[in-house]
């Protein structure tokens, strides 16, 4: 059973960056979209974006210019780093597993999640 | 970015209800979509993909339809452990979107 786990700061002041790191547990590294989402009362749920074992990494737009994803291999975790941050990224964010079956494509395995509060 | 639109936002049924979620494209996406469950406090879980294809485990009251830009998530008979919030999410393209999300409450 392949469980993500995932850490990184919850408190952060303006112009900071957050960073998260996510440990994939009991599978496969490869062969999937490691990928990073946020959720927020009201904006909902926000695709952050994704990468893959090789290090393929493919961004949402709207956040590209401030969002790095990372993986490495040799531990099978991959991270996320968001630079300047703002009370607009207060969100939980999570670690999800893409997975592609053929054309379609779903998350199906998620992490616990975690809360990060941007506040001066 | 493909907007995808759910309703209603909010739903009261009781158990047995027959219970229908719709969702709508804001573009044509084939059956890219796929439908989630999340309970309070929990991670959404994935329920249906590609539009109608239950995924594994899934229980068969769940049935999802639809392509191009309508589609719809059915359960056949609410029992007490579906109340909790929908969403829907499109696959067609990166950045993938989802729905603001259903909340379906007991009556």
């Amino acid at each position: 059973q392949v469980q993500l786990q995932q850490w990184g700061a919850g408190l952060l002041k303006p112009s900071e960056t957050l960073s998260l790191t996510c440990a994939v547990d009991g599978g496969s590294f490869s062969g999937y979209y490691w990928t990073w989402l946020r959720q927020t009362p009201g904006k909902g749920l926000e695709w952050i974006g994704e990468i893959t074992h090789s290090g393929s990494a493919t961004y949402n737009p709207s956040l590209r210019s401030r969002v790095t994803i990372s993986v490495d291999t040799s531990k099978n975790q991959f991270s996320l780093k968001v630079t300047a941050v703002t009370a607009a990224d207060t969100a939980v964010y999570s670690c999800v597993r893409g997975v592609r079956e053929g054309y379609y494509y779903y998350m199906d395995v998620w992490g616990n999640g975690t809360t990060v509060t941007v506040s001066s | 970015d493909i907007q995808m639109t759910q309703s209603p936002s909010s739903l009261s049924a009781s158990v047995g209800d027959r219970v229908t979620i719709t969702c709508r494209a804001s573009e044509r996406i084939s059956t890219y979509l796929n439908w989630y469950q999340q309970k309070p406090g929990k991670a959404p879980k994935i329920l249906i993909y590609a539009a109608s294809t239950l995924h594994s485990g899934g229980p068969s009251r769940f049935s999802g339809s639809g392509s191009g830009t309508d589609f719809t998530l059915t359960i056949s008979s609410l029992q007490p452990e579906d109340f909790a919030t929908y969403f829907c999410q499109q696959s067609y393209r990166t950045p993938y979107t989802f729905g603001q999300g259903t909340k379906v409450e007991i009556k």
